[in-house]
């Protein structure tokens, strides 16, 4: 059985800084993995995803790195502002069949003005 | 960007009743659209794959009559939770996959949630 973790569960930072969060997942027979932001209260909105053949993905102050074989990912988040602020999630789809994806508990991340 | 919207956002009912919460994709069609809860500062978990036109593939450990989900159209799937009790008050979250791309390259998209309160 899949299980995702992200280390660590919370995070605060100033603003400006260069930041790191992990995620860990146990079956690295994936097809991809999913890196979401959530505000509080609300939905998920995707950020990046990395297909199983890929090493990383980058969208603008974010870059998420994948090393499958490890089991790892980790998403950077450079020059970081307020507005970074939220819980972010990462998530995998295991190879075997099924669509769903299995989600880690999440990083609060809190950016300091 | 695809869109999917969800409603109610907020909904407060009182115990025995029953809520039904509506999750639409704007842009695209969905034959899959899943159905998470989150309780606070927990992970989603999955309850439900809604199949439009077919059953909907319930979780272990979710009772299918309680938390009846019609998946009618490519565009609308519908959560109801009948008989409703204190603790089914919890965050309820759904999410679609555009058909277009194979579900292991595509991203899913997540509406913004339904906030449930049973009083």
């Amino acid at each position: 059985k899949q299980e995702v973790t992200q280390i660590p569960a919370a995070l605060s930072v100033p603003e400006g800084e260069n930041l790191v969060l992990n995620c860990s997942f146990t079956d690295s027979a994936i097809y991809n993995l999913q890196w979401f932001r959530q505000d509080p209260g609300k939905g998920l909105t995707s950020l990046l995803l990395i297909q199983s053949s890929q090493r990383e993905q980058t969208s603008g102050r974010l870059n998420a790195s994948l090393d499958k074989s490890s089991g790892r990912s980790t998403l950077y988040i450079a020059a970081s502002q307020p507005g970074d602020s939220a819980t972010y999630l990462c998530a995998v789809i295991t190879q075997g069949g099924s669509e769903k994806l299995v989600f880690g508990k999440g990083t609060k991340l809190t950016v300091n003005p | 960007g695809a869109v999917v919207s969800q409603h109610p956002s907020r909904v407060i009912c009182k115990s025995g009743t029953s809520v039904k919460i509506e999750c639409r994709s704007l842009d695209f069609q969905a034959t899959t659209m899943f159905w998470y809860r989150q309780f606070p500062k927990q992970s989603l978990m999955l309850m439900a794959t809604s199949n439009e036109g077919s059953k909907a593939t319930y979780e272990q450990g979710v009772e299918k009559d309680k938390f009846l989900i019609n998946h009618a159209s490519l565009t609308l799937s519908t959560l109801t939770v009948t008989s409703a009790h204190p603790e089914d008050s919890s965050f309820y979250i759904c999410s679609a996959r555009d058909n277009r791309v194979p579900y292991y390259n595509s991203p899913l998209h997540f509406g913004n949630g339904t906030r449930l309160t049973v009083t």
